[in-house]
C-alpha cells in the first residue's frame, strides 16, 4: 500500500513570496490533515478535511494560509504572502475517518525555509 | 485548551531500558498515542492506549497510563541504536480525530 505522498520535499523562498504544497493521501482515506511543525515543537493541526469539506480550520491563519481538497482526494496548502515565522515542516496525514479507527498516517513532510 | 508536555532530551545506554514520560491536561482525552519521528521522515505511530486501560504491551514497548495523574509513559526495553529518534506523545477525544502533540523527546543512544 502506497503511503501519503507530499511534494516538494524542500522549498526555500523569500518573505512575501507565495508557496504551495501538495499532498496525495492513501487511497480510500476520507480524512486529510495538514500540520505545521516548527523546529523543536510538536506538530500543530492547521486544517482537517472530511472528503472535500472542512471539519476544523480553527488554527489556520486565514489571512495568509488557504487549503483546498477538490474532489475529496488530493489537497494543496498555500501561503500567500509568506512570513519568516512560517519556516517549518508541513506535514500531511490521512486516515480512514470515523471515531473507531482514527489512526493517522503521515507523509514525509515539506520543509519550508523563508528568508 | 489541551496541553501535552514532555521532557526534551533523554540519553540511554544501548541495551538499557528507556522510559519517556508525558503529562496532559485534558481529562476528556480518550486515546493516547506514541509516535516516532526519525530524521527527514514523517511520524510513525508506535502504539496507542485507550483511556480505560492502565497498561499495554507490544513486544519491546510498554505503555503505562495513570489517568488520575494524567501521566503517560513509554518504556522501550533493550534499547538499540535504531531507536534513536524523537518520540511524541499525543492525545485525542472520542469522536474528534484532532491530535494534540507534545513537544517531543529526543532519545539518544550511547554505545
Amino acid at each position: 500500500e502506497a503511503g501519503v505522498a507530499q511534494s516538494p520535499r524542500y522549498k526555500i523562498i523569500e518573505k512575501r513570496q507565495s508557496v504551495a504544497f501538495w499532498c496525495n493521501p492513501i487511497s480510500g482515506h476520507a480524512t486529510l490533515y495538514w500540520y505545521q511543525q516548527i523546529l523543536g515543537q510538536g506538530p500543530k493541526l492547521l486544517i482537517q478535511f472530511q472528503n472535500n469539506g472542512v471539519v476544523d480550520d480553527s488554527q489556520l491563519p486565514k489571512d495568509r494560509f488557504s487549503a483546498e481538497r477538490l474532489k475529496g482526494v488530493d489537497s494543496t496548502l498555500k501561503i500567500q504572502p509568506a512570513k519568516l515565522e512560517d519556516s517549518a515542516v508541513y506535514l500531511c496525514a490521512s486516515s480512514w475517518g470515523g471515531a473507531s479507527d482514527n489512526e493517522q498516517f503521515f507523509g514525509p513532510g515539506t520543509r519550508l525555509t523563508v528568508l | 485548551g489541551e496541553d501535552v508536555e514532555q521532557s526534551l532530551f533523554l540519553s540511554v545506554r544501548e541495551g538499557d531500558s528507556s522510559v519517556i514520560n508525558c503529562t496532559y491536561t485534558d481529562s476528556s482525552s480518550t486515546y493516547l498515542y506514541w509516535y516516532k519521528q526519525e530524521p527527514g521522515a514523517g511520524l510513525q505511530l508506535l502504539t496507542y492506549i485507550f483511556s480505560n486501560m492502565d497498561m499495554k504491551q507490544d513486544q519491546r514497548l510498554t505503555v503505562l497510563l495513570n489517568k488520575k495523574d494524567k501521566h503517560l509513559s513509554l518504556r522501550i526495553a533493550d534499547t538499540q541504536t535504531g531507536d534513536s529518534a524523537i518520540y511524541f506523545c499525543a492525545e485525542s477525544n472520542f469522536g474528534n480525530e484532532k491530535l494534540t502533540f507534545g513537544t517531543g523527546t529526543r532519545l539518544t543512544i550511547i554505545p
